[in-house]
């Protein structure tokens, strides 16, 4: 069965501080990794994903992400994190089933970035 | 660009109702999907379909129907509510493809008292 997990809920960085959200995954297969950033009272936004080839994936707001086959990881980081970054992160897997279409997602990861 | 569009925003229930969620999307999208969020658990899946005509349960289905007579529309029921079901619910839109972003509407907040 496919799924994700994000082992931490929260995760706290000054601001101007490099950040990174950890994301694992199981999943048969190839990978099709995602993630997702959700503000208050928002829907979800998507950042990046990793489909195939480089393992470094650069997505939206400077934020990139690393695979990591062997680890089975799905990293997302960000140089030097802003207030503004504050938000639920989200890492998730396109399951392969029976019609190979739904996103399983982690149960979220609370980035907070202090001034 | 409306992208998903979701209806109502917020709704208050009383238990045993029953109603309807709409999830409309002007993308042409093959794929949509219904989830539910709740504190600590992340989204979980609760219907899905690839297209007009067909769905297939996700995680969670049990107490929802859902029907797929358009591309544009993905209708979330709600038989008869129970307080277990007071979450947020997200529809989501993707072109077909296991490599294609998912697109969310802004949820419904649904309290069932």
């Amino acid at each position: 069965a496919q799924s994700v997990a994000q082992p931490e809920d929260q995760v706290n960085v000054a601001e101007g501080n490099p950040l990174t959200v950890k994301c694992t995954y199981s999943v048969s297969g190839n990978p099709y990794l995602f993630w997702y950033v959700q503000y208050p009272n928002r829907g979800l936004q998507f950042l990046l994903k990793y489909i195939t080839g480089d393992n470094l994936v650069k997505g939206s707001y400077g934020f990139e992400a690393e695979f990591n086959k062997s680890q089975t990881s799905f990293h997302l980081k960000k140089p030097s994190a802003l207030v503004s970054d504050s938000a639920l992160y989200f890492c998730a897997v396109r399951a392969v089933n029976q019609a190979g279409t739904a996103l399983i997602f982690g149960k979220g990861t609370t980035l907070s970035v202090s001034s | 660009n409306a992208g998903v569009t979701q209806t109502p925003k917020f709704q208050v229930l009383k238990t045993g109702q029953s109603m309807t969620l709409q999830c409309a999307q002007d993308m042409n999208h093959e794929y949509m999907s219904w989830y539910r969020q709740d504190p600590g658990m992340g989204l979980r899946l609760i219907h899905y379909s690839v297209g007009a005509g067909i769905t297939d349960q996700g995680e969670v289905p049990n107490g929802y129907n859902v029907s797929r007579s358009t591309t544009e529309d993905f209708p979330l029921r709600l038989l008869s509510a129970a307080p277990s079901q007071t979450s947020v619910y997200f529809c989501a839109s993707s072109r077909s493809g296991r490599n294609t972003e998912a697109f969310f509407g802004q949820g419904t907040r649904l309290t069932v008292v």
